[in-house]
């Protein structure tokens, strides 16, 4: 049973590369969303989609694109990366929006120098 | 909006001793989820317990169980008898009704480290 799967784990870019993580879920939920971890910092809500078809911004969203490319699957772009973006990004699902719980993926330590 | 605040960066326990993690909220909302999750070393994020607002009695797993005071927006942590296998950050997080009108998703605290002494 693999839940929520993230790729890559790891990644070192240059400034002003670009990137895509990938995210998929195989628990048929409706709703996605992209977390970023700094030290000393929590969790912090970067963009998330409610339902197939539709995205929105959440805390931090500057200097990110998403895609929910199906059901299944919901990406986190950088197209030009900056050091401010170095982080562990964490990708993660729900059932639905609203009060329910989230199963997070493995996470992705980006560094970019 | 809401806010989670976890005041203690870093505890220290005993093996076998027991600890609890301090937890407070904010939000104008009746109905909502908390949960805690342990993050170990290997950064995954594990769902340890979840406390539903409208439910009264605290939710309990096993060794871990909550102290939810609903009115002191309250939302404490109870690790009893502790083992090393426990060490780790531990976050807690808030997730209120989803209307549309803000973003969805779970709000956290900071976060604390818990450490285990053998």
């Amino acid at each position: 049973n693999a839940g929520v799967t993230q790729t890559p784990k790891f990644q070192v870019l240059k400034t002003g590369q670009s990137m895509t993580l990938q995210c998929a879920q195989d628990m048929n939920h409706n709703s996605m969303y992209w977390y970023r971890q700094d030290p000393g910092m929590g969790l912090r809500l970067i963009y998330y989609s409610a339902s197939e078809g539709t995205t929105d911004k959440g805390e931090v969203p500057n200097g990110y694109n998403v895609s929910r490319l199906n059901k299944r699957e919901f990406s986190l772009r950088l197209e030009s990366a900056a050091p401010s973006q170095t982080s562990v990004y964490f990708c993660a699902s729900s059932v639905r929006t609203g009060n329910t719980e989230a199963f997070f993926g493995q996470g992705t330590r980006l560094t970019v120098v | 909006a809401q806010t989670v605040t976890q005041s203690q960066p870093e505890m220290s326990v005993q093996e076998a001793e027991t600890v609890t993690l301090s937890c407070t909220y904010d939000t104008s909302e009746s109905d909502y989820y908390l949960f805690w999750y342990k993050q170990p070393p290997s950064r995954q994020m594990i769902l340890v317990i979840r406390q539903e607002a409208y439910k009264q009695q605290n939710a309990t797993e096993n060794r871990f169980s909550v102290n939810f005071q609903k009115a002191a927006k309250s939302f404490s942590l109870k690790i009893s008898d502790s083992q090393l296998g426990d060490a780790a950050m531990y976050f807690c997080a808030y997730r209120g009704p989803y209307s549309g009108g803000g973003a969805d998703g779970l709000t956290f605290g900071k976060g604390t480290h818990l450490i285990i002494q053998p």
